[in-house]
């Protein structure tokens, strides 16, 4: 089975341009989480869905960031404009829920390394 | 209330030997503490996890030990070897719930 799918896996980009990084989630899991990892400040959850729906995103930095998820198998994540500041690893990550015993694992992607100049 | 405090930052250990990991946290709601392994390059992946109904899980030379009056948490690597070496992230949540909370993580070195 196919695990999370991001892109594009290296982004170099120069402050002001606009950002997009996309996520495929694992097929049939119901919850998708935007992580940001960095040095300083480890791995910061961004903004989760559930069913396609965001539920939190208390932990997007400022307006300049945006997430989507237009349906189950694909979701975005916008910076508009990038920083310096915002370079980083991001990460996509995927679950089923806990229901029927399951353990709600996440299942992580190989993560979009972005970097600002 | 929602940290995790992970440490150390850093650790090498030498091979066969036994790596500790220690995290401690403070919401008393917490009943799920999965720890994440993390190779350069690649995304975190569930390595073990424990519930506080018992004080410790084994799975080969992977052990988690539970202090839920101390409220602490631990990873030891038995007979350690260099494909150990990664980052390692506790965590932890209200099982069920969407969120977790992460350790801010510890980079293993296994030397020969």
């Amino acid at each position: 089975d196919a695990g999370v799918i991001q892109s594009p896996r290296h982004e170099v980009t120069e402050m002001g341009q606009e950002v997009t990084l996309r996520c495929k989630p694992i097929s049939g899991h119901n919850s998708l989480f935007w992580y940001r990892q960095t040095m300083m400040r480890g791995l910061e959850l961004l903004i989760y869905f559930n069913n396609n729906v965001p539920i939190d995103d208390s932990g997007m930095p400022e307006d300049r960031f945006s997430a989507k998820m237009p349906n189950a198998s694909f979701s975005t994540l916008k910076i508009q404009p990038s920083e310096p500041r915002d370079s980083a690893v991001y990460f996509c990550a995927s679950r089923t829920g806990t229901s029927g015993g399951a353990t709600g694992e996440l299942f992580f992607g190989e993560g979009s390394r972005l970097t600002v100049l | 209330q929602q940290q995790v405090k992970q440490s150390p930052q850093s650790l090498i250990v030498q091979k066969g030997g036994i790596s500790i990991i220690n995290c401690a946290y403070e919401n008393t709601a917490f009943d799920y503490f999965p720890w994440y392994q993390q190779f350069p390059g690649k995304g975190p992946a569930l390595l073990i996890a424990i519930r506080p109904d018992v004080s410790e899980k084994k799975e080969g030379r992977f052990t988690i030990s539970f202090n839920k009056s101390a409220k602490q948490f631990s990873l030891h690597i038995m007979d350690s070897q260099p494909g150990d070496s990664a980052t390692y992230f506790c965590a932890a949540t209200i099982f069920g719930n969407e969120k977790l909370t992460f350790g801010t993580g510890t980079r293993l070195t296994i030397i020969p």
